[in-house]
Order: structure tokens, then C-alpha cells, then sequence
């Protein structure tokens, strides 16, 4: 029962062009919500993330929205650059729980220059 | 740097063997997870220790493996009696609480032949 889903295995993207990264969540006891960026042979690196009392979250060019009602959100990337071609994971928690993170499965963005 | 530090990096090994993964978490974090990453899978949490609590080893796929963290820092992943579907690269993470971000080392990659 995967609490935390990035349908998208993939995306390509063209460079300067926006990325929009999806992911949705079951748990409605989730109200911190980060998001990770792999490269290959190198572990994940936090990047961005949001608490439940916010819609919006901007660092940069990295914007994350969180969509409480429809347990949805979003990564947006702009513009988006050859070198943001990468592996992104979702990640949820609780914080009144005791449970760690809850990873998604990854979504590979793949921007062309 | 002061990152999290794994080793080895990369494990190769027979069917039948034992084998020990090392990680040694930031210096002053409290939490420290293990996750394994399958060929085209996402993150699959095993197991974490916070501070001086019993760890949390709902993640473990079977008895065969087990973790140890000696002195509240240093941790090590052993599988006994490997098995060709443990192949993958296994991740370690450490924070400063169980609800911050967390940060990665680079993996061990284990190949069971």
C-alpha cells in the first residue's frame, strides 16, 4: 500500500522550459512534505520542502505547491537546466507521529538541451 | 566534509555469504535510517534508530538481515546467507531528529552473484 505516488516514472523536458514534478498522498496524517534529488552512483540530496500550514514553498528556480484537499504536490522547476537531469523523490511524514519519511518510487526528469 | 560517510562503496560477493555494510552518520544526529534501492525501484525503508530507543525494524524484508548502532553513532547492516534478490544499493541516512531532513550517504552497492 504505497502511502506516497509519483505515477510518472519519467519526464523529458527541453531546457528552459518549465519541469512539473507530481506526487500524491494517502495519508492524511502527513503534514510535512519534502522533496529529493538523486544522481546516479550518489545518494539522494534534500532539496525543497513544504509544511502543511503553507500552499507554496519558493527556493530559486524550485517551487513546490501542496494541494492539501487533494493530498497532491507539486515540483516545479524554471527554468529548467541540463544539469537538474536527475532523479526526483517525493517524501512525506508526520511529525506528531514516530515514523520516519515515506519515500515515493522516483520520477527521472531528463532535460534536453 | 562531515557528510554521511558508507563503506565500502561497492560489495561483490557469493550467494551463501554473509555480508557487513558500514555507515557512519553526521556527528551529532540522532537518527539514522537504512533504505535499499532495486534496480528501477524507489526507496524501501528497513529499518531506523532514534537516540536510545529500540529500533524501528518494520522495514526488514526477512531475518536475515539485522542492524546494529553501537554507541549512538556508528551502524552496521549485516545479511547473512545472501541471496541474489538482495542485489541493490543500500543507503544510509542520518538527522538531527526524526522529522528533519535527511541527509544520504552515497550508498553501498552490493551484487550477489
Amino acid at each position: 500500500d504505497q502511502q506516497v505516488k509519483q505515477n510518472s516514472p519519467s519526464l523529458s523536458v527541453q531546457e528552459g522550459r518549465i519541469s512539473i514534478l507530481n506526487c500524491d498522498y494517502t495519508n492524511s496524517m502527513f503534514d510535512y512534505f519534502l522533496w529529493y534529488k538523486k544522481y546516479p552512483a550518489e545518494g539522494p540530496t534534500f532539496l525543497i520542502s513544504i509544511s502543511s500550514i503553507k500552499d507554496k514553498n519558493e527556493d530559486g528556480r524550485f517551487t513546490v505547491f501542496l494541494n492539501k484537499s487533494a493530498k497532491h504536490l507539486s515540483l516545479h522547476i524554471v527554468p529548467s537546466q541540463p544539469g537538474d537531469s536527475a532523479v526526483y523523490f517525493c517524501a512525506a511524514i508526520s511529525n506528531s507521529g514516530n515514523t520516519p519519511l515515506v519515500f515515493g518510487k522516483g520520477t527521472r526528469l531528463s532535460v534536453i538541451a | 566534509g562531515a557528510g554521511v560517510s558508507q563503506s565500502p562503496s561497492n560489495k561483490v560477493t557469493e550467494k551463501g555469504k554473509d555480508v557487513e555494510l558500514r555507515c557512519d552518520p553526521i556527528s551529532g544526529h540522532t537518527a539514522l535510517y537504512w533504505y535499499r534501492q532495486s534496480l528501477g525501484q524507489g526507496l524501501e525503508f528497513l529499518i531506523y534508530f532514534q537516540g536510545n530507543s529500540a529500533p524501528d525494524k518494520s522495514g526488514l524484508p526477512s531475518d536475515r538481515f539485522s542492524a546494529e548502532r553501537t554507541g549512538g553513532s556508528v551502524s552496521t547492516l549485516t545479511i547473512q546467507r545472501t541471496q541474489q534478490e538482495d542485489s541493490a544499493v543500500y543507503l544510509c541516512a542520518s538527522s538531527s531528529s526524526l522529522n528533519q531532513p535527511q541527509h544520504f550517504g552515497d550508498g553501498t552497492r552490493l551484487s550477489i552473484l
